[in-house]
């Protein structure tokens, strides 16, 4: 089975200042692996996905992240962080499982950006 | 593109009552649509795999006759709790999978709708 970890729960940065989002998976196969943004209350919004065209993503709202096999990472950064940033991160892989594709979810980085 | 709506957005009730939650796909259709459960800080829990036509899948330890879902076509799935209790108050994420993408369906992202925060007291 695939499963994927998020290395830190809570993250703080200064506006204006990189994002670092870590997380490291696990697999026996090339995966399918997502990361997805929760604002308080909303549902989860798609950032970006690596389907292995291409090792580095490039997402929405000037997220990307860096697809590595020999570190098992897919870390997810920001080169400058926005209020508006602040919310729930979760990275997600997707996993074969009785007969359909599911999600394993990380539990996820809560991220604070501070004035 | 790919927009899930779900109503309601919150739902207050009295213990015993039933609720039904909607999830739609508004510009895709999904044959596979997946019910969550999400507790206070904490991720995603999914309780049911929804296949439209078909019955749903349950993931082990959610009661099948507790929360019924329907897919009856291919934009519509509704969960219905049934004779809710106050440990059923959560909050409850429906996601649609656009089976009309592009690549293979391990690649096909979800697409979430805002959830319904239920509240039975």
């Amino acid at each position: 089975a695939q499963s994927v970890t998020q290395l830190d729960s809570h993250v703080s940065v200064s506006e204006g200042t990189p994002v670092l989002l870590r997380c490291n998976y696990s697999s026996s196969y090339s995966p399918s692996l997502f990361w997805y943004v929760q604002h308080p209350n909303k549902g989860l919004q798609l950032l970006l996905k690596y389907t292995s065209a291409a090792t580095l993503v490039k997402g929405i709202n000037g997220f990307e992240a860096e697809f590595k096999k020999s570190e098992t990472s897919f870390h997810l950064t920001k080169p400058s962080a926005h209020m508006s940033d602040a919310a729930e991160y979760f990275c997600v892989v997707s996993d074969f499982t009785s007969g359909t594709y599911k999600y394993i979810f990380g539990t996820g980085t809560r991220l604070k950006v501070l004035a | 593109g790919a927009v899930v709506s779900q109503h309601p957005s919150r739902v207050i009730c009295k213990s015993g009552t039933s609720v039904k939650i909607e999830c739609r796909s508004l510009d895709f259709q999904a044959t596979t649509m997946f019910w969550y459960r999400q507790f206070p800080k904490q991720s995603l829990m999914l309780m049911a795999t929804s296949n439209e036509g078909s019955k749903a899948t349950y993931e082990q330890g959610v009661e099948k006759d507790k929360f019924l879902i329907n897919h009856a076509s291919l934009t519509l799935s509704t969960l219905t709790v049934t004779s809710a209790h106050p440990e059923d108050s959560s909050f409850y994420i429906c996601s649609a999978r656009d089976q009309g993408g592009m690549g293979f369906v391990s690649n096909q992202p979800q697409h979430f709708g805002d959830g319904t925060r239920l509240s039975i007291l």
